[in-house]
């Protein structure tokens, strides 16, 4: 199965800074079919980016996605108080579909 | 509005079942697959399969191939997924999510969930 390993676990930020986001996959999910979710808690995953860069209906657009192969990221251009949150990459190309272990955005 | 909601809590002893539902509103169930996840405390979600909610063909995980079920009734736009066997490490949050089994970009993204059904195993 596809490994994703998150980096880093846990990011400390200020509401207005931007966050990266790593997702590194043990092989190219096919067709770069990586999606991102964000989980506040108590609360089901919910759809931002899939195929790696396309924004999810009614996201909006300081949530960006990019990368191919391996490699993957998630951007938020500037940290509103509802973005901290845990986010997951998922890959949905390969069966089994498999999930990073999360990068915790909590406030600095 | 797309909604699914899912039954509420269930408790199960060891090696006993439990079954899940997930109603579907807002859309054409048919044209449109259910995947079924797992979400232990503090742990990352885990898929476990999809079933096609036009002809019912499913794919499971093989970590729990065996001791997943997975149906639907296409009349009442529900989706429902039976877990035999229980152990302690079955107890997480079980989540049904909806995929458009096509081709393209947009095909096979978990787009909408439901709000999630905790199961307790527990003797």
């Amino acid at each position: 199965e596809i490994v994703l390993t998150q980096s880093p676990d846990t990011l400390s930020l200020s509401p207005g800074e931007g966050a990266t986001l790593s997702c590194r996959a043990s092989q190219s999910p096919r067709s770069n079919y990586v999606a991102w979710f964000q989980q506040r808690p108590g609360q089901a995953p919910r759809l931002l980016i899939y195929g790696a860069s396309s924004r999810a209906t009614g996201i909006p657009d300081r949530f960006s996605g990019s990368g191919s192969g391996t490699d993957f990221t998630l951007t938020i251009s500037r940290l509103e108080p509802e973005d901290f949150a845990v986010y997951y990459c998922q890959q949905y190309g390969t069966s089994p579909w498999t999930f990073g272990q999360g990068t915790k955005v909590e406030i600095k | 509005q797309v909604q699914l909601v899912q039954s509420g809590g269930e408790v199960g002893k060891p090696g006993a079942s439990v079954k899940v539902s997930c109603k579907a509103s807002g859309y054409t169930f048919t044209n449109y697959g259910i995947s079924w996840l797992r979400q232990a405390p503090g742990q990352r979600p885990e898929w476990l399969g999809w079933i096609s909610g036009y002809n019912g063909d499913t794919k499971f995980a093989q970590k729990v191939q065996g001791r997943v079920s997975l149906t639907t009734d296409t009349s009442t736009s529900t989706a429902y997924m039976e877990l035999t066997s229980l152990r302690s490490d079955d107890t997480a949050v079980y989540f049904c999510a909806r995929f458009f089994p096509g081709f393209g970009v947009g095909s096979y993204v978990l787009d909408y969930w439901g709000q999630g059904t905790l199961v307790t195993v527990s003797s």
